[in-house]
């Protein structure tokens, strides 16, 4: 299994808003380093959507938000569309043998 | 924009090694964590390795004992070789370069090649 645990899956309406969890320990997310996220669409590689927990890279829209709280950290995508359908992977560095690199299980979103 | 291409063998027989290489284009090879990642039909993410453009390298404690990571900086390229493959070794194959930002944030995923689809089978 997975360092970093999400939710398999997660699904919203167009124009909705959704969360998308992802739970560490006192080896990652909770002894503060930070967490970045990756969005997969079908068929696709992954690309950066956050980084270093809040940050978006260029060229990604403001409906696409992260934060962290303790020991979690959590994507939250606002007035979802269709297009958002896609998975979703939390990574984040472990100070453990399981380190450094680790990632979430991933999430699929869906959009009803 | 960083351009990155992965190729090799697309089919792998049980116990061999499994050779890929990543050639870049339009950017720097220099300064940044040049890594491999994988995934595996229907599954998650896995860190493979990375190989920092001066030489240095860090794997993933499951698979250190069979990877290699090296980078040829002049030519452009870096590579991954996988010893003893077995049959979960199939997945996806990505080249990616990765940019350290600072202690907390360690390495970031920024660019990835389009990814090889490797398949281990007699």
């Amino acid at each position: 299994q997975s360092v970093l645990t999400q939710p398999p899956s997660v699904s919203g309406a167009p124009g909705q808003r959704v969360t998308i969890s992802c739970t560490g320990s006192s080896s990652n997310i909770g002894s503060n380093y930070y967490v970045h996220w990756y969005q997969q669409l079908p068929g696709t590689a992954p690309k950066l959507l956050i980084y270093s927990n809040t940050k978006r890279p260029s060229g990604v829209p403001d409906r696409f938000s992260g934060s962290k709280s303790g020991t979690s950290a959590s994507l939250v995508i606002s007035g979802l569309q269709a297009e958002d359908e896609a998975d979703y992977y939390c990574q984040s560095f472990d100070s453990s043998l399981s380190g450094p690199v680790v990632f979430g299980g991933g999430t699929k979103l869906t959009v009803l | 924009q960083v351009q990155l291409q992965e190729s090799g063998p697309g089919l792998v027989k049980p116990s061999e090694t499994l050779s890929l290489t990543c050639s870049v284009s339009g950017g720097s090879i220099s300064g940044y964590y040049w890594s491999w990642l994988r995934q595996s039909p229907g599954k998650g993410l896995e860190w493979i390795g990375y190989i920092y453009y001066g030489g240095s390298t860090n794997y993933n404690p499951s698979l250190k004992s069979r990877v290699t990571i090296s980078v040829d900086a002049s030519k452009k390229y870096f590579s991954l070789k996988l010893s003893s493959v077995t049959a979960s070794d199939t997945a996806m194959y990505y080249c990616v370069r990765g940019n350290y930002y600072d202690s907390n944030a360690y390495i970031v995923f920024e660019d990835w090649g389009q990814g090889t689809l490797v398949t281990v089978s007699s």
